[in-house]
């Protein structure tokens, strides 16, 4: 039962560099979201996406990219690494209901831009 | 534009004492309202949810949250801590919806230090 799955769990980067969060989820769900948790900060949406085809900017979009390439997987991009976006990052999905519904997240991907 | 604050930043309590953590809302409607926890090096794992209906919600771990309309709060308890509750714990709302993406805002956190 794997629920939300993200890789890697840890990476360097020097600045300038770029790589991508792969993010996937087996159940099944519509919507998914990548947050980054800063320190202090809570978790603040980067990027989601509402459905398969679909991407939308959240609170924090300056500096990456996003990827729905289908129901399940979610990639984060990072075009040229800085080290502002050194930080944990969070994948989650959710099923939406109109009796309301539950976002679950996965272990975080810990990222160091030197 | 919704925000969530989380007043404590740090909680110290003994084992065995009661708990109760703070989280205030702002939305214009009821949103739907969240308590994760985080462990150190986890990720966020739900305590509890509030849709609608009863205002006392009951969560896992012998969690608590009772949602006052009246005061825009959601606040977490626990009748009696023990050691494994120490963690960070947020608070989070999000718009109730009809369709499209349910974007969580979450609160600063409060980091839980329990005493033995």
């Amino acid at each position: 039962n794997a629920g939300v799955t993200q890789t890697p769990k840890f990476q360097v980067l020097k600045t300038g560099q770029s790589m991508t969060l792969q993010c996937a989820q087996d159940m099944n769900h519509n919507s998914m979201y990548w947050y980054r948790q800063d320190p202090g900060m809570g978790l603040r949406l980067i990027y989601y996406s509402a459905s398969e085809g679909t991407t939308d900017k959240g609170e924090v979009p300056n500096g990456y990219n996003v990827s729905r390439l289908n129901k399940r997987e979610f990639s984060l991009r990072l075009e040229s690494a800085a080290p502002s976006q050194t930080s944990v990052y969070f994948c989650a999905s959710s099923e939406i209901r109109a009796s309301g519904n539950t976002i679950y997240f996965g272990e975080g991907s810990w990222l160091t831009v030197v | 534009a919704q925000s969530v604050t989380q007043p404590d930043i740090h909680i110290t309590v003994s084992e065995g004492a009661s708990l109760e953590l703070r989280c205030n809302y702002s939305y214009g409607a009821t949103p739907y309202l969240f308590w994760y926890v985080q462990s150190p090096g986890q990720g966020l794992q739900l305590l509890l949810k509030y849709f609608s209906g009863d205002t006392l919600v009951q969560g896992i771990k012998g969690f608590e949250a009772e949602f006052k309309r009246s005061q825009s709060s959601f606040n977490l308890r626990k009748p009696s801590v023990h050691w494994s509750d120490a963690a960070e714990y947020f608070c989070a709302v999000a718009p109730p919806l009809t369709g499209g993406g349910n974007k969580l805002t979450f609160g600063t956190g409060t980091q839980l230090k329990v005493e033995l």
